[in-house]
């Protein structure tokens, strides 16, 4: 079945670092891509989607490429800032309701 | 325009016992999924119900159970509860269900479910 494997985490950064969270997926077909955030007591955000190969989501300065080739969907954002410490999830839609990965939480300290 | 809302927040059960949650969805959202997130398992599909019809529903035990309002806002009931039923239980809606591509799913805060 549909499977999304995300990077084990904890991962600290230090403000103004880069960060990649790394996501492959498994799917028959062609899935639509998304990260969702979910900050401390709260329910999950979409942060960015792309549906076809070769599209780049992009919101609050983080972007992921959808890419079919290496079946990858890895989040990246230049220069992080401790408001986006918070669990990251990668997840897929193709032909069944949604698959998420664990989880990745990030620590941003100042 | 008003998120999803769920409730209780929070809530403590007994084994044994039976649970309702209640979620409302966005206005104009006709699709409300559940999925229950726990720290071994992750987050997992539940079921989703689109006009009043469970359109699909994941691999939980029959104990599991929901249903969908006419005005859309849906229920799920969790009966003979077990330890391991607690988690955080959340609710997403969207305009046109799971089957369409890129649709947006809009999540609630989750109830927050102990079973003792």
């Amino acid at each position: 079945g549909d499977s999304v494997t995300q990077m084990e985490g904890p991962v600290t950064l230090s403000e103004e670092a880069f960060l990649t969270i790394n996501c492959t997926y498994t799917a028959t077909g062609y899935p639509s891509l998304f990260w969702y955030v979910q900050y401390p007591g709260e329910g999950l955000q979409l942060l960015l989607k792309a549906t076809k190969a070769d599209d780049k989501g992009s919101n609050k300065g983080f972007e992921a490429t959808y890419r079919k080739e290496t079946t990858s969907f890895h989040l990246e954002k230049g220069s992080v800032q401790v408001s986006d410490s918070a669990v990251y999830f990668c997840a897929l839609r193709g032909n069944t309701p949604l698959v998420f990965g664990k989880g990745t939480r990030l620590s941003v300290i100042a | 325009k008003a998120g999803v809302t769920q409730t209780p927040r929070y809530l403590i059960k007994t084994r044994g016992q039976q649970v309702t949650l209640s979620c409302s969805p966005i206005s104009g959202h006709r699709s409300v999924s559940w999925y229950q997130q726990t720290p071994g398992q992750g987050l997992q599909f539940l079921f989703e119900y689109f006009s009043e019809t469970q359109r699909n529903k994941g691999n939980f035990p029959g104990r599991f159970s929901g249903r969908q309002f006419s005005n859309s806002r849906s229920e799920m009931n969790v009966s003979t509860l077990e330890l391991g039923d607690s988690a955080l239980y959340l609710c997403a809606s969207s305009l046109s269900g799971q089957r369409v591509g890129g649709n947006e799913q809009f999540f609630g805060p989750g109830t927050r479910l102990t079973v003792l």
